[in-house]
């Protein structure tokens, strides 16, 4: 079974802090992603990847980055953290089919910032 | 992105089949349709896709209108286990874009025991 890991169910940091989130796939997938779930506004995407070192920005990335140094890990940066960022964080996984891979998701990493 | 209507919730019994429908009025010939669920306190799962053909796994059932402009995801015999959020998702075969999924409000289902 394919397996995304992230690395905390939960967090608790302080505005100013920087934050990383780091997601693990073990399937050898190309493209990882990283979304933000908030109340009233669903999911939304903040980059992906589609190969080592590369991304893209999704439709949110204001006040995040991204590293993909190595395939099967995929990190979200959040430089100065603010309250504005408390959210549920899933990151995700597929293969590079157009229009067809299937996207397997992580359980999840509720931030909050104080 | 072409757009996704689905209604807001529904509730069914458990061991009934439910029909989750969604309109897409505006698909183009390259979208493929795709099914997400998310159970409480997890991320979204996959559920079943399509083109223009009816689709069936061991999930679920895809009915794709003749004009594509709807479809509708049918579980057979649900069961509580089955209560999520339910999201129809068009998703374009072309250029990177074609990666990505552009999730809506989805339908929240509620089985009832």
């Amino acid at each position: 079974d394919v397996k995304v890991t992230q690395s905390s169910r939960y967090l608790v940091k302080r505005t100013g802090e920087k934050v990383f989130l780091e997601c693990v796939q073990d399937m050898d997938h190309e493209n990882m992603f990283w979304y933000r779930q908030d109340p009233g506004l669903g999911l939304r995407l903040i980059y992906f990847s589609y190969d080592v070192k590369m991304k893209e920005k999704g439709d949110i990335p204001e006040g995040y980055s991204v590293s993909r140094e190595k395939k099967e890990r995929f990190s979200l940066i959040l430089e100065s953290a603010s309250t504005n960022q408390t959210s549920m964080y899933l990151c995700a996984s597929s293969l590079l089919l157009a229009g067809v891979g299937e996207q397997f998701f992580g359980p999840g990493t509720r931030l909050t910032v104080l | 992105d072409a757009k996704t209507t689905q209604p807001n919730s529904m509730e069914s019994n458990e061991e009934e089949p439910v029909h989750l429908p969604c309109n897409h009025s505006t698909i183009s010939g390259t979208d493929y349709i795709h099914w997400y669920r998310q159970l409480p306190s997890q991320g979204p799962e996959y559920v079943i896709h399509g083109l223009t053909s009816n689709v069936n796994n061991r999930m679920a059932s895809l009915a794709i209108a003749e004009d594509r402009k709807s479809s509708t995801l049918i579980l057979h015999r649900a069961t509580l286990r089955d209560a999520a959020v339910y999201y129809c998702i068009l998703r374009d075969s072309r250029g990177q874009g074609a990666q990505k999924l552009v999730f809506g409000q989805g339908t929240r289902l509620t089985i009832n025991p």
